[in-house]
């Protein structure tokens, strides 16, 4: 099938392992940020989202972390599944804007 | 419901021809957006709607792409006398009243 991520940097994990996904965003007046899971020949899948009025947001198995300091995002996946083995996406929304600004994505891989 | 669809899934084009790309969001979505994909990098703005109305086409790349959503449900994006640059995934989103976008699998064009 087609691949998603042919380049992109690579996180490889064993099962069972907690993934750490970072991201850096660009723009300092970004108001809202979402991580997206690609997997290979689908559309980007929502997983998670946080405004920039938070610094933490967890939902199931995931938790995001905002560092606005240093406009670092990053996406935590606790007990990492074969089935999270996909590209990750970071984008971003500055303040009254409507358009996804997608970071470059990471590709990550889970070990049985 | 439903999520977003769109088709064709896949469509193999020979240069200088006319494609059309099909965008059904979900069901009340005010808002809906195209973006295109490149392989191994993340999707980028196309045009947005908000019901009949393109609010948006900055990211069109250029006088051959087109899109249009008459009656503010269904969209369709598109790109006369196609050219080989045109080779990506062409990503429809849709949008309620949060600012969450949720994609749909995407068209993946290929020109020849």
């Amino acid at each position: 099938g087609e691949s998603v991520g042919l380049h992109l940097p690579t996180l490889s994990v064993q099962e069972g392992d907690n993934s750490i996904i970072n991201c850096a965003y660009s723009n300092s007046a970004s108001d809202y940020f979402i991580w997206y899971k690609q997997e290979s020949g689908k559309g980007p899948q929502f997983i998670i989202d946080i405004r920039s009025n938070m610094d933490k947001r967890q939902g199931q198995r995931v938790t995001v972390l905002l560092n606005k300091t240093v406009k670092h995002l990053s996406l935590q996946i606790a007990a990492t599944q074969p089935g999270d083995s996909a590209v990750y996406f970071c984008a971003e929304i500055p303040w009254s804007s409507y358009k996804l600004i997608f970071g470059s994505g990471t590709r990550l891989l889970v070990r049985p | 419901g439903a999520g977003v669809s769109q088709s064709p899934r896949y469509k193999v084009a020979k240069r200088g021809q006319d494609v059309a790309l099909r965008c059904d969001p979900i069901s009340g979505h005010v808002s809906l957006f195209w973006y295109q994909q490149a392989l191994g990098q993340g999707p980028e703005f196309l045009t947005y709607f908000q019901n009949e109305a393109q609010l948006d086409k900055s990211g069109l790349p250029s006088d051959r792409f087109f899109a249009e959503r008459p009656e503010g449900s269904v969209s369709t994006l598109k790109i006369q006398r196609t050219q080989q640059e045109d080779s990506a995934v062409y990503l429809c989103a849709s949008r309620g009243l949060r600012e969450t976008q949720y994609f749909g699998p995407g068209t993946r064009l290929l020109v020849l």
